[in-house]
């Protein structure tokens, strides 16, 4: 079975500073791996995806994830954080065997950024 | 990417009764997904709607409490039935890109605020 763990419920970071959200995953296989964002009352956004190539992924807004298969981490970073970026976090995997197109998602992590 | 209209966007119910969710979608998808994400916590597949075919659910969903429509590749109704008080949920529904896309990710509904008193 795939899982998921975002081992932090809430991040805080002041505004500018580099902000690193957490990841880890377990799936049988290589992963296809998802980062999303939900920001009050609405839907998830999808940000950025790693499938197979460079480990470090570009996505939205900024944001950028690294892809470390010998510690199945897959941690979304941003240089600069803003006060907009203040959301929920979430991360999630598909496995290529075996899951189907099912996703996995963690449990959220809440992105509090303040002036 | 996919746009995906759902409907109702929140409603207050009774216990007891049941409401019907819709979801559109601006071009035609294979498979279709609906999440529910209970408050604070994430999302969990309820089930996987496929045109032509009986949905497919996971462990803990049923189609009496849940029962789903697909009648075409742009639409999906999801049915809350007999709900009660646990039911108060966001419901999503989501699409992973066009008919013979397999790119992974996928595209979320605004979601579906259903508050049961």
């Amino acid at each position: 079975a795939q899982s998921v763990a975002q081992p932090e419920d809430q991040v805080n970071v002041a505004e500018g500073n580099p902000l690193t959200v957490k990841c880890t995953y377990s799936v049988s296989g290589n992963p296809y791996l998802f980062w999303y964002v939900q920001y009050p009352n609405r839907g998830l956004q999808f940000l950025l995806k790693y499938i197979t190539g460079d480990n470090l992924v570009k996505g939205s807004y900024g944001f950028e994830a690294e892809f470390n298969k010998s510690q199945t981490s897959f941690h979304l970073k941003k240089p600069s954080a803003l006060v907009s970026d203040s959301a929920l976090y979430f991360c999630a995997v598909r496995g290529l065997t075996g899951g189907g197109n099912k996703l996995t998602f963690g449990t959220g992590t809440q992105l509090k950024v303040e002036l | 990417s996919a746009v995906i209209s759902q409907k109702p966007s929140r409603d207050i119910c009774q216990r007891g009764t049941s409401l019907t969710i819709q979801c559109q979608v601006d071009s035609q998808v294979t498979m279709m997904f609906w999440y529910r994400q209970q408050p604070g916590q994430s999302l969990t597949l309820i089930a996987t709607a496929n045109q032509g075919s009986e949905a497919t659910y996971e462990s803990g969903f049923v189609i009496d409490k849940f029962p789903i429509s697909r009648p075409n590749l742009t639409f999906s109704t999801l049915t809350v039935s007999n709900m009660s008080p646990e039911d108060s949920s966001i419901y999503l529904c989501s699409v992973n890109g066009g008919a013979g896309s397999n790119t992974g990710e996928l595209f979320f509904g605004e979601g579906s605020r259903l508050t049961v008193l």
